[in-house]
């Protein structure tokens, strides 16, 4: 069974341009999330999607941030415009359910870096 | 809201002796989650080991082991017999068993184990 994975693996723009990351889950996860890892800190957490439904975006940091997954399938996350504070390893997970003590799968990650 | 700290950034180990990895917690539930992840260097994080906070029974699997110390709110991870293939960064991880928050994961800053053969 193929993991959770995410494309690019790494990412370096230019201050003000935009950025799209892409996280595709593992098959038949309804559960999908989005965190960042800022160089040295704990990972964060962004926000979660049940199927296509936002459930939880407490943790964008702010409206450059757009998150979608249309269908309910693979997800995308755009920066738009780009600062500095922006850079990080952004993690995508999936899970079948939350309300247990599953785990979530995550993927490698993309690290992102504004110049 | 939940915090976790590890409070070393970089440790070593040599093959095949004991290391113990430091984790502590702030929260004002009594019901969760703990959980040790494992990223080896441009790979994926995957489990290594989950503790149930109601659980007094501290969780083995194989060479990783850990003490919960949920009065302390403390969860250190302790590999035995230590191998190459466990140079990785470890993330502590607390999760929430009921309420809003039972979604997300809250982690700490990661601590690098080096493997020294």
């Amino acid at each position: 069974e193929a993991g959770v994975t995410q494309f690019p693996s790494h990412s370096v723009i230019e201050k003000g341009q935009t950025v799209t990351l892409r996280c595709d889950p593992i098959s038949g996860h309804d559960n999908l999330y989005w965190y960042r890892r800022v160089m040295g800190k704990e990972i964060k957490f962004l926000l979660h999607f049940v199927k296509e439904s936002k459930q939880d975006e407490s943790g964008m940091p702010n409206n450059r941030f757009l998150a979608e997954r249309t269908g309910g399938t693979y997800s995308t996350l755009k920066v738009q415009p780009a600062e500095l504070e922006d850079s990080g390893v952004y993690f995508c997970a999936s899970s079948q359910e939350f309300w247990t003590s599953n785990e979530q799968f995550f993927g490698p990650g993309t690290r992102l870096t504004v110049l | 809201a939940q915090t976790v700290t590890q409070s070393q950034p970089e440790m070593s180990v040599q093959e095949a002796e004991t290391v113990t990895l430091s984790c502590t917690y702030d929260t004002s539930e009594s019901d969760y989650y703990l959980f040790w992840y494992k990223q080896p260097p441009s790979r994926q994080m995957i489990l290594v080991i989950r503790q149930e906070a109601y659980k007094q029974q501290n969780a083995t699997e194989n060479r990783f082991s850990v003490n919960f110390q949920k009065a302390a709110k403390s969860f250190s991870l302790k590999i035995s017999d230590s191998q190459l293939g466990d140079a990785a960064m470890y993330f502590c991880a607390y999760r929430s068993a009921q309420g809003y928050n039972f979604n997300k994961f809250y982690f700490g800053s990661g601590t690098k184990l080096n493997v020294k053969p």
